[in-house]
């Protein structure tokens, strides 16, 4: 079936430095999400894209449908971006009725 | 700010017991979902509901169901629970682009 495959699954970066985040997709999806799952285990929501390019902050996220990847890039991490990072694509259905089809994580550990 | 809320946080049965988790909306958001998230794992989608009575299956409906009376309550009931369901549950609600999920509720089937 369709499948969200995540890497890397776990991460470590110093306080100031970045990385990037990648999910790729089996299947052409319509729109990915990114979120962060924070300690208390709150799914925080950091991008929705159907295309292209959005940025906030020292996050930067993109999805390119017709090679079916998508990216998030962190830049100056900061210790309270520790956590886990999942991204999630929507295939299939009309609207707000797509399902949506989570990768397995990436467990981010940011240190001083 | 957009909110989904969960109640309870936090839930402890015994095997066999009927559980009712609970999700609320104040966006009149049509879509919602259910999800569970089992340790080290994504989220697997449970139902999705469309609107008021009008509710689907998922990817692993089996052993639950849902309700939707009004559109600003999404119930999640599991029938005899059994201890494969321990996990933690998250509701989602949509207006057709992206998910917003509430805080989760915390289930342990013992």
């Amino acid at each position: 079936g369709d499948q969200v495959e995540q890497s890397p699954s776990a991460l470590s970066l110093h306080e100031g430095t970045g990385s990037a985040l990648r999910c790729n997709f089996t299947t052409t999806m319509r729109a990915v999400q990114w979120f962060q799952q924070n300690s208390r285990g709150s799914l925080i929501n950091l991008f929705y894209l159907a295309s292209g390019t959005k940025e906030n902050g020292r996050l930067k996220s993109t999805f390119n449908s017709k090679e079916s990847y998508s990216t998030l890039h962190i830049r100056d991490a900061q210790l309270e971006d520790s956590g886990t990072y999942f991204c999630a694509a929507e295939a299939g259905g009309q609207g707000g009725s797509a399902k949506l089809i989570f990768g397995e994580g990436t467990k981010l550990t940011v240190s001083s | 700010d957009m909110k989904v809320t969960q109640m309870p946080r936090y839930l402890i049965k015994r095997m066999g017991e009927n559980v009712l988790l609970e999700c609320g909306q104040d966006m009149s958001h049509e879509t919602m979902y259910w999800y569970r998230q089992d340790p080290g794992l994504g989220l697997q989608l449970i139902y999705i509901s469309y609107d008021v009575d009008s509710n689907s299956e998922g990817d692993i409906p089996k052993g639950y169901r849902v309700s939707r009376k009004k559109r600003e309550h999404f119930s999640l009931i599991l029938d005899s629970a059994k201890t494969n369901q321990t996990s933690v549950y998250f509701c989602a609600s949509s207006p057709s682009t992206a998910q917003y999920f509430g805080p989760g509720t915390r289930l342990t089937v013992l």
